[in-house]
């Protein structure tokens, strides 16, 4: 079965500037999870999604938000871009939900290399 | 704030070698931890751990957990170029907490 799908692959904007990275997850799978990774910073948690809702937002600004559709797909966004948003953004989708006690293996992405100029 | 540190941040051997590769951790409701290979873009899932001193094994690969001293060991024996790659830890708390914590990798380089 087709894997998690990212899009776009690579992207680069400007300071100010906004941006909409998408996700699509294995099919059945509800939970969609978001994660930032950079150099030094190693992989953190953005936010999760189940269902539609959002459940956990990990420490990040108020710029970076999301949304889950019906179909599960989601979608991140971005604004007012700054130059330290330049990152690796990875989506990980799991047929259920973190915490659930019963999450089992994440399945990642490729990701969205964004390059803040 | 749960926390996840890993050791060594890299590590370089030659093929056959074995390593070993560490994982602590800091989480208030511990449900379970994770390790993930990530050779270069998509992490790809090794072993989920829950139970203490119980040992997951995939081919060359093993992992063990001990919850009393709050770490995680990731084994790999005889090592191949293959293996490279960044291996990733996470811990996963238990319910009320919907997210990752991630550690921020060993990077392991095997050369021929």
């Amino acid at each position: 079965k087709a894997g998690v799908t990212q899009t776009p692959r690579y992207l680069i904007k400007t300071r100010g500037q906004q941006v909409t990275l998408s996700c699509s997850p294995i099919s059945g799978h509800r939970s969609v999870s978001w994660y930032q990774q950079t150099p030094g910073q190693g992989l953190q948690f953005l936010f999760e999604y189940f269902s539609e809702t959002q459940r956990n937002k990990g420490n990040f600004p108020g710029r970076f938000s999301g949304r889950q559709f019906s179909n599960s797909r989601s979608e991140m966004n971005v604004s007012t871009l700054e130059l330290g948003d330049s990152a690796l953004y990875l989506c990980a989708s799991s047929l259920n939900p973190l915490g659930s006690g019963n999450t089992g293996e994440l399945f990642f992405g490729e990701g969205s290399r964004l390059t803040v100029l | 704030e749960d926390k996840v540190v890993q050791s060594p941040l890299s590590l370089v051997v030659h093929e056959g070698d074995t390593v070993t590769l560490n994982c602590s951790y800091e989480v208030t409701n511990f449900r379970s931890l994770l390790w993930y290979k990530q050779e270069k873009k998509a992490p790809t899932f090794l072993f989920m751990l829950t139970s203490s001193g119980i040992e997951k094994k995939s081919g060359r690969l093993s992992s063990i957990l001990d919850k009393k001293e709050l770490f995680s060991i990731l084994n790999i024996t005889a090592t191949q170029t293959g293996d490279s790659a960044v291996y990733l830890c996470a811990v996963e708390p238990g319910a009320g907490s919907y997210q990752l914590t991630f550690g921020k990798g060993t990077k392991l380089s095997v050369i021929p």
